[in-house]
């Protein structure tokens, strides 16, 4: 069946990278996205890569996909106390209809 | 562009009673999914419909169930509130054109005492 695992915790000083880091077991993924969720809101697309890339750069966001080991990390360059949320990582698997989520890292940037 | 709604915003009801959640979706998307999102974790997806049909499901009991009107909008309903049903309920609307990204809507909150 389909598992994404993400870990539970980060925190960065403001103006380090973050690299949030998540692993999926179904090799049938196609796209893989990260979303952000602030308190009390839903939930916000940051970015998506497809199964067949293993690089995505947008602005402060840099996506990695590691197919082999089925590795999707997402890093954030010079956090900022904005960045404070949590992010989970999610995937669309083969055909399927819906996204299966993790359980969502809090990340925390600290003064 | 309008993004995706919902209502209401909280709400309240007591175990056993029944519940009606509503979702607009983004303007030019066809295809709206429910997610149930439990304090603490990630969104579950409950089903999704497009073109005013169930077009897959999770795994869900029949007490949930819903409906697509022509205009894309959807209700989720869900009967004999049990207390475990208590979460955030996340509407998503998408294009079948596009590369399957959901937008999400900002969630209704169900408490059920």
């Amino acid at each position: 069946g389909e598992d994404v695992e993400q870990s539970l915790f980060l925190s960065v000083r403001e103006g380090d990278s973050s690299v949030i880091n998540c692993t999926y077991t179904d090799s049938s993924s196609t796209y893989l996205y990260w979303y952000k969720q602030e308190p009390g809101a839903g939930l916000q697309l940051l970015t998506y890569i497809f199964s067949n890339m293993d690089m995505k750069q947008d602005q402060r966001l840099t996506v990695l996909l590691n197919k082999k080991d089925k590795h999707l990390s997402l890093r954030i360059a010079d956090t900022q106390t904005g960045d404070s949320a949590i992010y989970f990582c999610a995937e669309r698997a083969g055909s399927a209809r819906q996204l299966t989520f993790g359980s969502g890292t809090q990340l925390t940037v600290l003064p | 562009e309008t993004g995706v709604t919902q209502s209401p915003t909280h709400l309240i009801k007591t175990r056993g009673q029944q519940v009606t959640l509503r979702c607009s979706s983004q303007s030019g998307h066809n295809t709206v999914s429910w997610y149930q999102q439990a304090l603490g974790q990630g969104p579950q997806f409950i089903f999704q419909y497009y073109r005013e049909e169930e077009n897959g499901r999770g795994n869900f009991p029949p007490r949930f169930s819903g409906l697509q009107f022509p205009n894309y909008s959807s209700e989720l309903n869900v009967n004999a509130l049990e207390l475990d049903d208590s979460a955030l309920y996340l509407c998503a609307s998408s294009s079948p054109s596009g590369n399957y990204e959901q937008y999400f809507g900002p969630g209704t909150r169900l408490t059920v005492t």
